[in-house]
């Protein structure tokens, strides 16, 4: 089965930083890659889906890029409202695999 | 509106077995299928498995073949995901999701279900 690594697992950044967080797949995926938000205590919101299709009412500051095995989630300037783990998730084929997540704190 | 509506909070004792539910709305139940995952406390998401309503074609992940089961009913648009036989270690939030293809991205999901197992 393909696994999803997501770096780094937790990251403090400063309001209105530049925020990027890695997935990588251990075989290709095509852009069948999806990104996910979890705030604390809610559940998880779709943000980007084909590896860089922004889902409908999603804040133009997120934005993603990739394809094969190597991806990735940047927030272009980092909001308080952005404080939340980050979940990248593959579904070009079962298992439909997450990556363990990516915690954003602000600094 | 769409809507993924699951059932409440259970808490249970080690060798219970259990039934929880997500009902849909707002969407014809049969064009979607209907994914389970798993978030134990503080921890990340794990997929569980998924379902064709259409079909009830099933496919489990790796680590919950033959833990689980999942299950729906189309004739009020309800999927299931039930144990014969609960552990301390299931307890967790379950959450269902719908996608439009077996191979889809999860675009609406359930409020989850907290389960805790317990003695």
């Amino acid at each position: 089965d393909i696994q999803m690594t997501q770096s780094p697992s937790s990251l403090s950044a400063s309001l209105g930083d530049s925020v990027t967080i890695t997935c990588r797949a251990t075989q290709g995926i095509s852009n069948f890659l999806a990104w996910y938000q979890q705030k604390p205590g809610r559940v998880p919101k779709l943000l980007i889906y084909a590896a860089s299709t922004l889902q409908s009412g999603v804040p133009s500051r997120f934005s993603g890029s990739g394809s094969g095995t190597d991806f990735t989630l940047t927030i272009s300037s980092l909001q308080p409202e952005d404080v939340a783990t980050y979940y990248c998730q593959k579904y070009n084929s079962a298992p439909l695999t997450f990556g363990g997540g990516t915690k954003v704190e602000i600094k | 509106e769409v809507q993924l509506v699951q059932s409440g909070a259970e808490v249970k004792k080690p060798g219970e077995s259990l039934r929880i539910s997500c009902k849909a709305s707002g969407y014809t139940f049969t064009s979607y299928w209907i994914t389970w995952v798993r978030q134990m406390p503080g921890k990340g998401l794990e997929w569980m498995g998924r379902i064709d309503p259409s079909d009830s074609y099933i496919n489990y992940g790796p680590s919950f073949q033959g833990h689980v089961t999942i299950s729906v009913d189309k004739s009020i648009s309800t999927a299931y995901l039930q144990w014969s036989s609960l552990k301390a270690s299931d307890t967790a939030t379950y959450y269902c999701m719908r996608h439009f293809e077996a191979s889809g991205y999860f675009d609406y999901w359930g409020q989850g279900s907290l389960v805790t197992v317990s003695s």
